[in-house]
């Protein structure tokens, strides 16, 4: 079955520091790959996604995020957060299906100290 | 990506009422919506997936008496709670299927009191 895992339920990071936050996900082809942002009361706010081709992606705000498929892992990365990055960072996998439904991972909840 | 609008961006109702939620793509035509349920500090559950000018396919286990889903135009879909109850509380968020990516609205917060 299809699922996405993030293990870091929660991360709190120094600004100015770097950050990587993990997923990992079991899908039977070559996956789509997505991270969102979420924001409090917000909606979610698409970072980056990978669909094939370099395997290291860059998005939007700094953000960058590397294919591995040995290692069916899809890490997030930031070489220098700033404090508006934090907010709930979401791993979704694209099902392919017919009308191409996402599955989220659980979430990683990244708080910023000064 | 497409620009999705939601509204309203909250409402509270009381028990027994049934509250409207309207999900719009602003600037690509869609024929993919989408209708998520989100609780606090966890992730999306995906309700319902909205196809324009056909019914709705909802995912196991939710009620489409309870959440109706209709898809009237290219650019409008709309969710209803009918007969809503405390614990329809939530957060709800609509997103727009461009191809093979997904571009979500701001969300509804539904408090029923």
């Amino acid at each position: 079955a299809q699922s996405v895992t993030q293990p870091d339920i929660h991360i709190t990071v120094s600004e100015g520091a770097s950050l990587e936050l993990r997923c990992n996900y079991s899908y039977g082809a070559t996956p789509y790959l997505f991270w969102y942002v979420q924001s409090p009361g917000q909606g979610l706010q698409l970072l980056l996604k990978y669909f094939s081709g370099d395997t290291l992606v860059q998005g939007i705000k700094g953000f960058e995020a590397e294919f591995k498929r040995s290692q069916s892992s899809f890490n997030l990365r930031k070489p220098s957060v700033h404090w508006s990055d934090a907010a709930e960072y979401f791993c979704a996998v694209g099902t392919l299906s017919g009308y191409n439904k996402l599955i989220f991972g659980a979430g990683t909840r990244l708080a910023v100290h000064p | 990506g497409a620009v999705v609008s939601q509204h309203p961006s909250w409402v509270i109702c009381k028990s027994g009422t049934s509250v409207k939620i309207e999900c719009r793509s602003l600037d690509f035509q869609a024929t993919t919506m989408f209708w998520y349920r989100q609780f606090p500090k966890q992730s999306l559950m995906l309700m319902a997936t909205s196809n324009e000018g056909s019914k709705a396919t909802y995912e196991q286990g939710v009620e489409k008496d309870k959440f109706l889903i209709n898809h009237a135009s290219l650019t409008l879909s709309t969710l209803t709670v009918t007969s809503a109850h405390p614990e329809d509380s939530s957060f709800y968020i609509c997103s727009v299927g461009q191809q093979e990516t997904q571009y979500f609205g701001p969300g509804t917060r539904l408090l029923v009191l």
